[in-house]
C-alpha cells in the first residue's frame, strides 16, 4: 500500500511570510501531483510533476519532485490570504491508474 | 467549459437506507473517478471507470458500487448506509485514465447519516 505523509498537518501564517509544505512516501511514484481545495469546493490541481529532481514554478508557488520520486515539496514565497486552503499532494504509480493522497496542509494566511 | 457537475450537493439520509449521486464529468472526458473525504482519512479512493468499465477499485466494502454510462455520466450508489459513510464524496474526470492525467473535480456531494 502507498501512503504519503504530509507535514505539517496545520499551519497558520502572516501575510507576507515564506513557508514550505511537504509530501514523503516510502514508495516511488512516476508522477506527483500538488492540488488545492476551498472550503465547500473540489481539489484544483496545481501542478503535475513526473521527473526526480523537477523544479516547476507557478507564481509566488514552487515545487519540487525528489530525486528519488519518493517525496515532495511546495515552497511558498510572501504568502497571502488568497493562498488560504487545504493543500494535497497525490502520488500516481503501478500497472493501474490509482492516486493516493495525503491528508493534507491546511494553511491559513492572516492579514 | 463546463466543469465537473456532482448532484445533489447535499443529501441527508438514515441508517440503513440506500443512496445514489451523480456525477456528469467535463465534456470529452471519459475516465470518472470517485472518492471519499472525511477529516480523519483524509480522500480516500473509491473506484474509477472509463468506457463504462471498472478498472480500479479501493480498499471499500461492496455496499459501494458504481457504474458509468455511455455518454461517461457516472452514478455511485452506496447501499445499507451506515454513520461512519457521512463525508464528502468527490467525483474527478480526465480525458483518459492513466498516471499522471490531471484530475477535474466536481465540488462535491455533502452526505449526512443520521
Amino acid at each position: 500500500t502507498q501512503l504519503l505523509e504530509q507535514s505539517p498537518q496545520f499551519l497558520s501564517i502572516q501575510e507576507g511570510e515564506n513557508l514550505t509544505v511537504y509530501c514523503n512516501s516510502s514508495s516511488v511514484f512516476s508522477s506527483l501531483q500538488w492540488y488545492r481545495q476551498e472550503p465547500g469546493e473540489g481539489p484544483v490541481l496545481l501542478v503535475t510533476v513526473v521527473t526526480g529532481g523537477e523544479v516547476k514554478k507557478l507564481k509566488r508557488l514552487t515545487f519540487q519532485f525528489g530525486d528519488a520520486r519518493k517525496d515532495s515539496s511546495l515552497h511558498i514565497t510572501a504568502a497571502q490570504p488568497g493562498d488560504t486552503g487545504l493543500y494535497l499532494c497525490a502520488g500516481g504509480g503501478g500497472s493501474n491508474y490509482k492516486l493516493t493522497f495525503g491528508k493534507g496542509t491546511l494553511l491559513t494566511v492572516n492579514p | 467549459k463546463a466543469g465537473v457537475t456532482q448532484t445533489p450537493r447535499y443529501l441527508i439520509k438514515t441508517r440503513g437506507q440506500q443512496v445514489t449521486l451523480s456525477c456528469s464529468p467535463i465534456s470529452g472526458h471519459r475516465s470518472v473517478s470517485w472518492y471519499q473525504q472525511t477529516p480523519g482519512q483524509g480522500l480516500q479512493f473509491l473506484f474509477e471507470y472509463f468506457s463504462e468499465t471498472q478498472r480500479n477499485k479501493g480498499n471499500f466494502p461492496g455496499r459501494f458500487s458504481g457504474r458509468q454510462f455511455s455518454n461517461s455520466r457516472s452514478e455511485m450508489n452506496v447501499s445499507t448506509l451506515e454513520l461512519g459513510d457521512s463525508a464528502l464524496y468527490l467525483c474527478a474526470s480526465s480525458l483518459v485514465p492513466g498516471v499522471g492525467q490531471p484530475q477535474h473535480f466536481g465540488d462535491g456531494t455533502r452526505l449526512s447519516i443520521l
